[in-house]
């Protein structure tokens, strides 16, 4: 298995909502992102797990929260989301090693909020 | 501070013609870049990667050190060269390492 694939494909939630989105990849990658992308822009990181450990936290709202239960797996919980959140999600692995440490990415959920 | 500058939002040209996606950086250290395409309904996916000196699709990049750019080049375009292209530089953090994107070049091939 050579992709990393994302669940759901697309979501629809009001602000009231909890949801999750699932990445998984059985690469044998030990680093996982994820990225929110707005139409026609560049994605943006928002976290970085290295070794099931949280690296980086881009000073995203505690909206959301992820979490890495094993090396192969990486969520994205949801909860009292804004329209603004609405967005591509993406996620992305990497060996997690060296300057050439190179990320492959998702196919993305597309979140819409109501 | 570490930037990716894609001076040109869209791009149009010929098929047939020579096409060039530009991209500058600003980065101290040794960098590493990244080209990564996203084309229509479909993820975005690596195609170059400077230390590997590669051809994919016909794209070529240069590491240019003196003028700070790494621009993205192919002869010859094709309709199927249409698509959102992502120029990235990657960086350490912690115990990682995090891609910052240019805003991106839409290139579309005209027929």
């Amino acid at each position: 298995d050579t992709e990393v694939t994302q669940t759901p494909k697309h979501l629809v939630m009001g602000m009231t909502n909890k949801k999750s989105l699932k990445c998984e990849q059985h690469m044998g990658h030990r680093a996982m992102y994820w990225y929110k992308q707005k139409a026609k822009k560049p994605p943006e990181l928002m976290f970085v797990y290295s070794y099931e450990k949280l690296s980086i936290n881009e000073s995203v709202p505690s909206r959301f929260s992820p979490e890495c239960p094993n090396s192969s797996l990486l969520n994205l919980h949801l909860h009292a989301l804004q329209p603004e959140d609405s967005a591509l999600y993406l996620c992305a692995s990497s060996l997690g090693q060296g300057m050439t440490d190179t990320q492959y990415f998702g196919p993305g959920t597309r979140l819409t909020v109501l | 501070a570490q930037r990716v500058t894609q001076p040109e939002k869209l791009l149009s040209v010929f098929k047939g013609a020579p096409v060039e996606l530009k991209c500058n950086y600003s980065y101290s250290g040794s960098p590493e870049l990244f080209w990564y395409v996203q084309y229509s309904r479909q993820r975005l996916q690596l195609l170059l990667r400077h230390i590997s000196r590669e051809s994919i699709k016909g794209f070529t990049a240069d590491l240019n050190k003196g003028e700070t750019s790494f621009h993205l080049k192919k002869p010859f375009a094709q309709e199927e060269d249409s698509a959102m292209y992502y120029c990235a530089l990657s960086l350490p953090s912690g115990s990682a390492r995090q891609l910052t994107f240019g805003s991106g070049t839409q290139l579309t091939v005209l027929p």
